[in-house]
């Protein structure tokens, strides 16, 4: 069974770099056919697909976030990351990671709040 | 973007009635049309995958049907454990998107 677990500072300041990491368990993260996956929630509404990273490395962005955005891969620590730069009060958001298979998100971790706050 | 469409927003329904969610998109999608089952401070979790194709360990009750804008998750005789936000998502381009929620009360 996957599992993923989303870990990173819980507060970020105004203007300043998110950086999130998810550890994969149960599977590799460079094998099979897989994409894995951020996505988030701001406090009581819905969901919103940030960008992934496919087992060969290939990125895609979500174009509303694209030039704030970089997902890695660390396959000798089978984790994945995000990167969100220049974050605003609107980067507040409950944020997930998962993965994908075919294109549908089969695992999922518990998510990690993030709050944008000086 | 593809946008998604989900009605009704918000459904108050008896044990053992039948729900139905309708998630309409912007643009023809295939079949590339998935639902999730979203509890309290829980993340989501698939329940069906490709419109209509099951995910391994979700009970019978649910099911998913529809094909180019215009599809449906229906859940038969309804359970106090299905009390949730239900949400679709497609993957037929980028960005992918999903709706924004139907949330299903227990009377």
């Amino acid at each position: 069974q996957v599992q993923l677990q989303e870990s990173g500072p819980g507060l970020v300041k105004p203007s300043q770099t998110l950086s999130l990491t998810c550890s994969v368990s149960g599977g590799s993260i460079s094998s099979g056919s897989y994409y894995w996956s951020w996505i988030r929630q701001p406090a009581g509404k819905g969901l919103e697909w940030i960008g992934r990273i496919y087992t060969s490395g290939s990125t895609n962005y979500n174009p509303s976030l694209k030039s704030r955005i970089t997902i890695s891969a660390d396959t000798s620590k089978n984790q994945f990351s995000l990167k969100l730069s220049s974050v605003t009060a609107a980067d507040t958001a409950v944020y997930y990671c998962a993965r994908a298979s075919g294109v549908a998100f089969d695992f999922w971790g518990q998510g990690t709040l993030v709050t944008v706050s000086s | 973007e593809i946008v998604l469409t989900q009605s009704p927003d918000f459904q108050s329904v008896t044990p053992k009635e039948k729900v139905t969610i309708t998630c309409r998109a912007s643009q023809s999608i295939g079949s590339s049309l998935h639902w999730y089952q979203q509890k309290p401070d829980q993340s989501p979790k698939l329940l069906i995958k490709f419109a209509s194709q099951s995910f391994s360990g979700v009970p019978s009750r649910f099911s998913g049907s529809g094909s180019g804008t215009d599809f449906t998750l229906t859940i038969n005789s309804l359970e106090a454990e299905d009390a949730a936000t239900y949400y679709c998502h497609q993957s037929s381009s980028l960005p992918q998107t999903f709706g924004q929620g139907t949330k299903v009360e227990i009377k």
